[in-house]
């Protein structure tokens, strides 16, 4: 089975630009999470998604930072415009998280294998 | 917010030792999993754990979700070079959504 697909793997730019990261979480799951990881700071969670509505956003840095989840099967973080301080990994994660009603329990998340972003 | 400590940073041992380490929280939590990330890559769930008290295996790893719901410890038994990595505790408090992370345990095996 597929699993979290991230892209791209590397992306390395000059602070000022714009910078797109993608996401494709696993098929069925209805909960993506944004993480990013830093030596500083460790894993953050930036932002999470249930059935493609945001419910968190709390951990977005700043407006220069946004994301996007247009259907179930795609979602994107945009950084506009970038800043040497962004550079880290980014991860993307999905889970299932049953609707009221639902018997089955809470899925753990599943994590993609990251775009490490450097920022010149 | 929820704050978890995880213990400790780092561990340099001998292939064939067994390994404990363990994460608290501020708070009570209702879901505790462990992952272990390799060099470049993302986190890999290894243990799922859903009810205080709960101990569970994987091979050679089991871990428990503490009573107090506090806490939880991984242990690995038998280490192997493959073993090395950095093992994340992660947390879920009551009505949240999202995981709160360990700052991770480096683990070195020396063959």
């Amino acid at each position: 089975d597929a699993g979290v697909i991230q892209s791209p793997r590397h992306e390395v730019t000059e602070m000022g630009q714009e910078v797109t990261l993608r996401c494709k979480p696993i098929s069925g799951h209805n909960s993506l999470f944004w993480y990013r990881q830093t030596m500083m700071r460790g894993l953050e969670l930036l932002i999470y998604f249930n059935n493609n509505v945001p419910i968190d956003d709390s951990g977005m840095p700043e407006d220069r930072f946004s994301a996007k989840m247009p259907n179930a099967s795609f979602s994107t973080l945009k950084i506009q415009p970038s800043e040497p301080r962004d550079s880290a990994v980014y991860f993307c994660a999905s889970s299932f998280r049953p609707f009221l009603g639902q018997t089955q329990s809470n899925q753990p998340q599943h994590f993609g294998d990251g775009t490490r972003l450097s920022i010149l | 917010g929820q704050q978890l400590n995880q213990s400790p940073q780092s561990m340099f041992i001998q292939e064939g030792e067994d390994v404990s380490m363990n994460c608290t929280s501020s708070s009570i939590f209702n879901t505790w999993l462990w992952y272990k990330q390799d060099p470049g890559e993302g986190p890999v769930l290894l243990i799922a754990l859903y009810k205080a008290g709960e101990l569970t295996s994987n091979g050679r790893l089991t871990a428990q979700f503490g009573i107090t719901r506090k806490d939880s410890f991984l242990n690995i038994s038998a280490s192997i070079p493959s073993d090395v990595g950095i093992y994340f505790c992660a947390g879920r408090g009551t009505g949240r959504r999202a995981l709160t992370f360990g700052s991770g345990t480096r683990l070195q095996v020396q063959p």
